[in-house]
């Protein structure tokens, strides 16, 4: 298994731009959940679902942010428009126990609004 | 609100040497708790979880305790390497609803060889 593919890597954007970050979770998990990790916050729950649908989107920072999970194969959070505030490493996770389980973490998306 | 707290924030030990990290947390729904492991510039990695009704589990060097009463779970690695040293989260998530998992800040480890 590949485990939990996001892509891209690294984004620098400048301030105003829309930026897309994307994640394919492992086959089989019914649990997808985007994280934003900073030094100042740690790791920051965003918004997660559960078989494509979005369950809990409190953690989500305002109306710039969006997510979508259109199958159980990918998902996209968007920001637009993005603010040199939202610098921070965007992480994408599945699991397939959800609360019972623990998650297997993406390699992250760095990004930098400049 | 829900919290978890972790101490320390960073630890430095000698090679050999063990080292615990410990978390309490404020709701005392919370019944499984995961500590994750994340190395410089990599993503997260869990390497051991305990649930609400055992009061220790132990895979090789780590181990973790868990006291529901105190609200405390602690991460213990013994004869450590310098390949332990990373940032480590330890995490409490609960039921309600849909679900919740709230983390730690996070214990930055150095082992010193």
């Amino acid at each position: 298994d590949a485990g939990v593919i996001q892509s891209p890597r690294h984004e620098v954007t400048e301030m105003g731009q829309e930026v897309t970050l994307r994640c394919k979770p492992i086959s089989g998990h019914d649990y997808l959940f985007w994280y934003r990790q900073t030094m100042m916050r740690g790791l920051e729950l965003l918004i997660y679902f559960n078989n494509n649908v979005p369950i809990d989107d409190s953690g989500m920072p305002e109306d710039r942010f969006s997510a979508k999970m259109p199958n159980a194969s990918f998902s996209t959070l968007k920001i637009q428009p993005s603010e040199p505030r939202d610098s921070a490493v965007y992480f994408c996770a599945s699991s397939s126990r959800g609360w019972k389980g623990g998650y297997t973490f993406g390699s992250g998306t760095r990004l930098t609004v400049v | 609100g829900e919290n978890v707290e972790q101490h320390p924030s960073t630890l430095s030990v000698q090679e050999g040497d063990s080292a615990v990290i410990k978390c309490t947390y404020s709701d005392s729904a919370s019944n499984y708790f995961p500590w994750y492991k994340q190395e410089l510039g990599k993503r997260p990695q869990l390497i051991i979880d305990i649930r609400s009704n055992v009061g220790e589990k132990k895979d090789q060097r780590i181990a973790v305790t868990l006291n529901k009463t105190a609200k405390h779970f602690s991460l213990h690695i013994t004869e450590t390497q310098p390949e332990d040293s990373a940032v480590y989260f330890c995490a409490a998530s609960k039921k309600t609803g849909g679900f919740k998992t709230i983390f730690g800040a996070g214990t930055r480890l150095f082992v010193k060889a």
